[in-house]
């Protein structure tokens, strides 16, 4: 199976700051998806990456997949409360959504 | 109304007594997918199903059974719960890429949970 490791697990910024997430795999990744929860309710979908070296953005969230298809990195530009809960990176074994492998997640909080 | 609706959304039952998560969705996808969610442990997958005669072990199926009893439905049963079932339960759903275009991601669409507390 492929196994995700995400880091850091937890992380406090302060409005307005940067932060990167990342999300690295064992495996070559053929489809690399970014979800957020909010703290105990379901998983909405953020981007997902295919091709190596590609870049997404979404709003002030970029997600990149790096050239050997092995690492994705989360980053948030000008943190906002609303960027708080829980960002997990999930990849399968083709590009499709079949048996998803999910990291452990990463804990976001905004503080004021 | 959510497109994919989880029922119950919260339950708290003994050790031994039998439980049914339900699940079901107006998307009109295929395939559908149980995966629990712990604490440290991200989300892992329980079963998933590509079509109503297709049923598949995820990696920690063992404890669980589906049943799938329409493209719509899926639900998963706990025959005897015990204390290490304690979760957060989510049913997701997704189509095949390759049948709607560049367009479609594949992704998953999931329900807003049901968290299941066995004491």
């Amino acid at each position: 199976s492929q196994e995700l490791e995400q880091s850091p697990q937890s992380l406090i910024v302060q409005e307005g700051k940067n932060l990167t997430i990342n999300c690295t795999s064992s495996k070559t990744l053929y489809g690399l998806y970014w979800y957020k929860q909010k703290y105990g309710e379901g998983l909405i979908f953020l981007m997902m990456l295919q091709k190596g070296g590609e870049e997404k953005s979404h709003e002030k969230i970029t997600a990149k997949l790096d050239e050997k298809k092995q690492q994705s990195s989360l980053h948030i530009t000008a943190s906002q409360p609303s960027h708080a809960g829980i960002y997990l990176c999930g990849a399968g074994r083709t590009g499709t959504a079949s048996k998803l492998t999910f990291g452990t997640g990463t804990r976001l909080q905004v503080t004021l | 109304d959510a497109d994919v609706t989880q029922t119950p959304r919260n339950r708290i039952t003994k050790t031994g007594k039998r439980i049914m998560l339900e699940c079901s969705q107006t998307k009109g996808h295929d395939r559908m997918y149980w995966y629990r969610q712990d604490p440290g442990l991200g989300l892992r997958l329980i079963y998933y199903s590509f079509d109503v005669k297709d049923i598949n072990k995820g990696e920690i199926s063992d404890g669980y059974s589906v049943s799938r009893q329409a493209q719509a439905k899926f639900s998963l049963s706990l025959e005897s719960a015990i204390p290490n079932q304690t979760a957060l339960y989510f049913c997701a759903t997704s189509t095949f890429r390759g049948f709607s275009g560049a367009k479609n991601t594949g992704e998953l669409f999931f329900g807003e949970g049901s968290r299941l507390t066995v004491l």
